[in-house]
């Protein structure tokens, strides 16, 4: 069974720029989650989704946004980029229905870099 | 609120040695904990979990972990270290009803051959 598929890998933007990332969960998994991972901050928790739904939001500003499709990708955004959104981020799929209880997969990341 | 603590932030063994990671975390009820493995540019890679039942979870790569209620602890073990399980391991909590992770702040494991 694939994995869990990040793209792109590797992102190069500007500050006042906007961008897309996207992720493909494991095939049968209705949930995805998104996180931040800098070195100062570690890993936050920035939304999770199933089934299309919004169910949890971290706290991230607005400019921080996703939303899911009914095959289960998921895409989040970021607008107005600032030199701090310079950061890898990780999507997670899980079968989703126990939430926090269930097990989450990790895709490889999206290595976002702002100039 | 709900917190997880891994109170080292670089550990160094020699190869062969042994190894316990530390994990503490702070909930209310019967937490879901995770144990995660990170090479450097890579995506996180489950470990173990410990869910209910058995306080002593085993799992990949012949790593091993003890949930104790008492002590709000959830420490990783390996007997024996092999120059691949240098990387930074992460402990989470899940809860139910929240629908997220909450991670600790990572631990940095160098090997020495």
């Amino acid at each position: 069974k694939a994995g869990v598929t990040q793209t792109p890998r590797y992102l190069i933007k500007t500050r006042g720029q906007q961008v897309t990332l996207s992720c493909s969960p494991i095939s049968g998994h209705r949930s995805v989650s998104w996180y931040q991972q800098t070195p100062g901050q570690g890993l936050q928790f920035l939304f999770e989704y199933f089934s299309e739904t919004q169910r949890n939001k971290g706290n991230f500003p607005g400019r921080f946004s996703g939303r899911q499709f009914s095959n289960s990708r998921s895409e989040m955004n970021v607008s107005t980029l600032e030199l701090g959104d310079s950061a890898l981020y990780l999507c997670a799929s899980s079968l989703g229905a126990s939430g926090g209880a269930s097990e989450q997969f990790f895709g490889p990341g999206t290595r976002l870099t702002v100039l | 609120a709900q917190s997880v603590t891994q109170p080292d932030i670089h550990i160094t063994v020699s190869e062969g040695a042994s190894l316990e990671l530390r994990c503490n975390y702070s909930y209310g009820a019967t937490p879901y904990l995770f144990w995660y493995v990170q090479s450097p540019g890579q995506g996180l890679q489950l470990l173990l979990k410990y869910f209910s039942g058995d306080t002593l979870v085993q799992g990949i790569k012949g790593f091993e972990a003890e949930f104790k209620r008492s002590q709000s602890s959830f420490n990783l073990r390996k007997p024996s270290v092999h120059w691949s399980d240098a990387a930074e391991y992460f402990c989470a909590v899940g809860t139910s009803g929240t629908y997220k992770y909450i991670f600790g702040t990572g631990t940095r494991l160098k090997v020495l051959a």
